[in-house]
């Protein structure tokens, strides 16, 4: 049975660091590429970044692009989300996806972390 | 304002038949996939549409996808309560590098 199974969120202040990590099973990871995907409450999915599957090439939103960094660790079926510089708007419920290449085709999804930005 | 514009809200009785539409341009739609989600509430997003028109295994052929130049539609016949959720299209931009989602639609089962 595949598993995502994401972690690290909480609340942090504004300017500061957030490390998301998402711990996946029951496939051979390998062979996908991963998705960060958030939702802000009561708002829609917004994409975030993904990262191929030997971490050679990613893709990110323009509002992240040079605070955020995804990464993966294939010896350990994981990738992450480093933000940095966090900002009120980054607040939300990050989920980690199944990528079957690098569009939208994301075929099994993680239950989300909630990153709170606030002082 | 979502990259890839939808209706906010949509509703039908049990038995009809609804669609959800997704509107793009030519950097996404016009020339890659779409593929949908629904979200029930509470829950993470389920893919039900990919490629345009293929459904994963286990998603009912109620649902179906389809595309034509920089628009896409979603169909649901013979509507059930449990389809109540947010549906949203997602397609990637060959202008901006990046994967783009529509705004959503909220499907109100009457």
């Amino acid at each position: 049975e595949v598993q995502v199974v994401e972690s690290g969120g909480g609340l942090v202040q504004p300017g500061g660091s957030l490390r998301l990590s998402c711990i996946t099973s029951g496939f051979t990871f390998t062979n996908y590429w991963m998705t960060w995907v958030r939702q802000a409450p009561g708002k829609g999915l917004e994409w975030v970044a993904n990262i191929k599957e030997d971490g050679n090439e990613k893709y990110y939103v323009g509002s992240v692009k040079g605070r955020f960094t995804i990464s993966r660790d294939n010896a350990k079926n994981s990738v992450y989300l480093q933000m940095n510089s966090l900002r009120a708007e980054d607040t939300a419920f990050y989920y980690c996806a199944r990528g079957n290449d690098y569009g939208p085709d994301f075929d099994h999804w993680g239950q989300g972390t909630l990153v709170t930005v606030s002082s | 304002q979502s990259v890839l514009p939808q209706a906010p809200s949509a509703s039908g009785t049990p038995g009809q038949r609804v669609t959800v539409s997704c509107s793009g341009n030519s950097s996404n739609i016009g020339s890659n996939y779409v593929y949908w989600y629904q979200q029930l509430p509470g829950a993470a997003p389920k893919l039900i549409i990919y490629r345009s028109n293929q459904r994963p295994s286990g998603v009912p052929d109620r649902f179906s996808g389809s595309q034509s130049g920089t628009s896409a539609s979603l169909a649901i016949s013979g509507l059930r309560s449990e389809d109540e959720a947010d549906y949203y299209c997602a397609s990637w931009d060959d202008r901006s590098f990046a994967v783009v989602f529509g705004g959503g639609t909220k499907l109100t089962v009457l």
